[in-house]
């Protein structure tokens, strides 16, 4: 079964403004952790973004923040201001600590910033 | 810094050979990871390592086996390789800790003719 989705195989932008990555999880664990990874054109796999299930504030990481709303399962990110260097494919995870803390990916949404 | 090594950028094999796929990790994580990338299908995972001589079954584990005989190598066989199994692996390591990501290695591009 599917444990997380992300719905936007592509996504377009305008530079400077700001772009929201869904993302939407399914668990009935307690605890787990979201992460979000972006993945340019190189191949590296780049770590972003931290949300524990716990915490009561949205993560934030420089232009990156984390639209965490637990009773919807869905943990978006966003990006503000976006530049020419955020294009790359975006992944979401989750860290099910009930499964010896395994990563789930999702399918993951390419991202382009249009000048 | 983390740094996760994989011993390959680029393989070519050909269908039927034994492949090894090696991976190193220089921060004594507990956790190594193996997933293969296709395009649509995101990072699936094939098997991990929470301990050394440990390995549990990801989601796609059938056609591959994995070694970790050292709290730092975690390797990924293919015993017979098939055409299907042409991809992009990808390896990571990450801490017991709630809120560690994982730290991947840069692939290995496998193509299997």
């Amino acid at each position: 079964a599917q444990k997380i989705t992300q719905t936007q195989p592509g996504m377009f932008v305008q530079e400077k403004e700001a772009v929201t990555l869904d993302c939407t999880y399914d668990t009935s664990d307690p605890s787990y952790g979201l992460f979000w990874y972006k993945q340019p054109s190189s191949g590296e796999m780049i770590f972003l973004i931290y949300q524990g299930s716990y915490d009561q504030q949205n993560a934030t990481e420089g232009r990156y923040s984390l639209n965490f709303q637990k009773a919807r399962k869905s943990a978006n990110l966003v990006i503000s201001a976006s530049q020419l260097g955020d294009s790359a494919m975006y992944f979401c995870a989750m860290r099910r600590k009930n499964t010896g803390n395994q990563f789930y990916f999702g399918t993951g949404t390419s991202l382009t910033v249009i000048p | 810094d983390v740094k996760v090594t994989q011993s390959s950028r680029y393989l070519v094999k050909r269908t039927g050979e034994k492949v090894f796929l090696e991976c190193v990790q220089d921060m004594d994580h507990e956790n190594m990871f193996w997933y293969r990338q296709d395009p649509g299908l995101g990072l699936r995972l094939i098997y991990f390592s929470y301990d050394v001589k440990m390995k549990e079954k990801g989601d796609i584990p059938e056609g591959y086996s994995v070694s970790r005989e050292k709290k730092e190598r975690f390797s990924l066989i293919l015993e017979s390789a098939s055409t299907n199994q042409t991809s992009m692996y990808l390896c990571a390591s990450s801490s017991g800790q709630e809120n560690s990501p994982l730290h991947f290695g840069n692939g290995t591009r496998l193509t299997v003719t």
